[in-house]
């Protein structure tokens, strides 16, 4: 079956770095996105991969590993705005998008 | 209009009524998504349209249709409601179908049938 995993909730301090990790399992693999959805609000995009390697946009940067089935979302210089939802999803084989439940991301100051 | 929009912002909503929610985009995006969002489970795929014309079924399509007569334009409809279906429903539009086409989503409609 498809699957994507991911944290349900971190916490991190306001000016540190955190870590939101991702492992996905899908029939077939077009790429990884991650969204940043604050409460009750819609999803935003952030960063999408398809290839191997880190790309780096600003505070946040997105890293994939095809072969491991993994991502991560890493934010520096974390501010009390960075308080939301995080959900990775992966788009399949017939370029449909599975999502994670989301982590949560707690700022505190 | 700015982006993509729906209605209603919210609904409450008796069991066994019939109810469409509304999306409107004016980006000219080809592909439309309905989703649903339920807490601890990630948003779910109910259908989808990668051109005016064409409908395709999601993940979770039983008790909802929709249709695609133009290309601004993809209602969601419950023929007869019920409770399973309280749910915040997001509609979501890409400029193509493929890989690397990010969706923008509308702000949703909490629905929430008793």
């Amino acid at each position: 079956g498809q699957n994507i995993d991911q944290p349900t909730e971190m916490t991190a301090t306001e000016g540190a770095i955190v870590q939101i990790n991702c492992t996905y399992q899908t029939s077939g693999f077009n790429g990884l996105f991650w969204y940043q959805q604050h409460a009750g609000e819609a999803p935003t995009f952030l960063s999408y991969n398809v290839l191997d390697g880190l790309e780096e946009k600003g505070r946040f940067s997105s890293f994939l590993s095809r072969s491991k089935g993994y991502s991560y979302l890493l934010l520096k210089e974390l501010q009390m705005k960075d308080s939301a939802s995080y959900l990775c999803a992966a788009m399949d084989s017939n370029y449909q998008l599975i999502w994670g439940a989301g982590t949560k991301l707690i700022i505190k100051p | 209009i700015a982006g993509i929009t729906q209605a209603p912002t919210s609904q409450i909503l008796a069991a066994g009524r019939r109810m469409t929610l509304r999306c409107t985009q004016d980006m000219r995006h080809n592909a439309m998504y309905w989703y649903r969002q339920d807490l601890g489970l990630g948003l779910r795929l109910i259908h989808y349209s990668n051109t005016a014309g064409t409908t395709g079924k999601g993940e979770v399509p039983d008790g909802y249709s929709v249709s695609r007569a133009n290309t601004d334009d993809f209602p969601l409809t419950l023929a007869s409601a019920v409770p399973s279906q309280t749910s915040v429903y997001f509609c979501a539009s890409s400029d193509s179908s493929g890989a690397q086409s990010e969706q923008f989503f509308g702000p949703g409609t909490r629905l929430t049938v008793l």
